[in-house]
């Protein structure tokens, strides 16, 4: 059964500084990999999808990295601002179910001004 | 363009009665999922829609949980005789399906508080 674990639970750390947030996924056979941002009241919004096939994705101050085989994959964010607060959630799309999504409990992010 | 919208945002609700959440996916969409999520914790997969059929239901967590989808549009979370341990926030999400790993859209989300 495919698991899914985030470390930190949470993070914080003050403005400016560059951060790597920790998912790893317990079976290699996936489709892909996303991160998520999940504000309060608002939804989830997804940040990056990694397909099975990629090592990484890029968007603006955030690249993540997928490594597949030691079930492993960082997000990286660059130059962090308090608007980057929030928690970042990983889910992983499983080669034996073509829809559901398996998701870890999430990192919250706190950046200090 | 509208994005997935989810009704209401908020409710609170004491325990044994019945709550209806409701869900707006984008329009065009063809898949349509129920999460739930509890404090501190990650998402969990109710149900998944294809069009108005629901061919897994397996996460739904007990038969007090029921969901309905009128054709490619609206649907509705029916949770009955409503207990502590169904508070939690319920997110719906929508796709569209053109095979595995495609994005899926969250709604905002309905906080449930049952009392």
């Amino acid at each position: 059964k495919q698991e899914v674990t985030q470390i930190p639970a949470a993070l914080s750390v003050p403005e400016g500084e560059n951060l790597v947030l920790n998912c790893s996924f317990t079976d290699s056979a996936i489709y892909n990999l996303q991160w998520f941002r999940q504000d309060p009241g608002k939804g989830l919004t997804s940040l990056l999808l990694i397909q099975s096939s990629q090592r990484e994705q890029t968007s603006g101050r955030l690249n993540a990295s997928l490594d597949k085989s030691s079930g492993r994959s960082t997000l990286y964010i660059a130059a962090s601002q308090p608007g980057d607060s929030a928690t970042y959630l990983c889910a992983v799309s499983p080669m034996d179910s073509n829809y559901q999504l398996i998701w870890g409990a999430g990192t919250k992010l706190i950046i200090k001004p | 363009g509208a994005g997935v919208s989810q009704s209401p945002s908020n409710k609170v609700t004491e325990k044994g009665k019945d709550v209806e959440l409701r869900c707006d996916p984008i329009s065009g969409h063809t898949a349509l999922y129920w999460y739930r999520q509890r404090l501190g914790q990650g998402l969990e997969f109710l149900i998944y829609f294809q069009g108005n059929s629901a061919p897994d239901k397996s996460g739904l967590p007990s038969d007090r949980f029921s969901a309905e989808r009128t054709g490619e549009s609206v649907s509705t979370l029916t949770i009955q005789r409503t207990q502590q341990e169904d508070s939690a926030v319920y997110l719906c999400a929508s796709s569209s399906y053109r095979g595995p790993g495609y994005e899926q859209y969250f709604g905002p989300g309905t906080r449930l508080t049952v009392t």
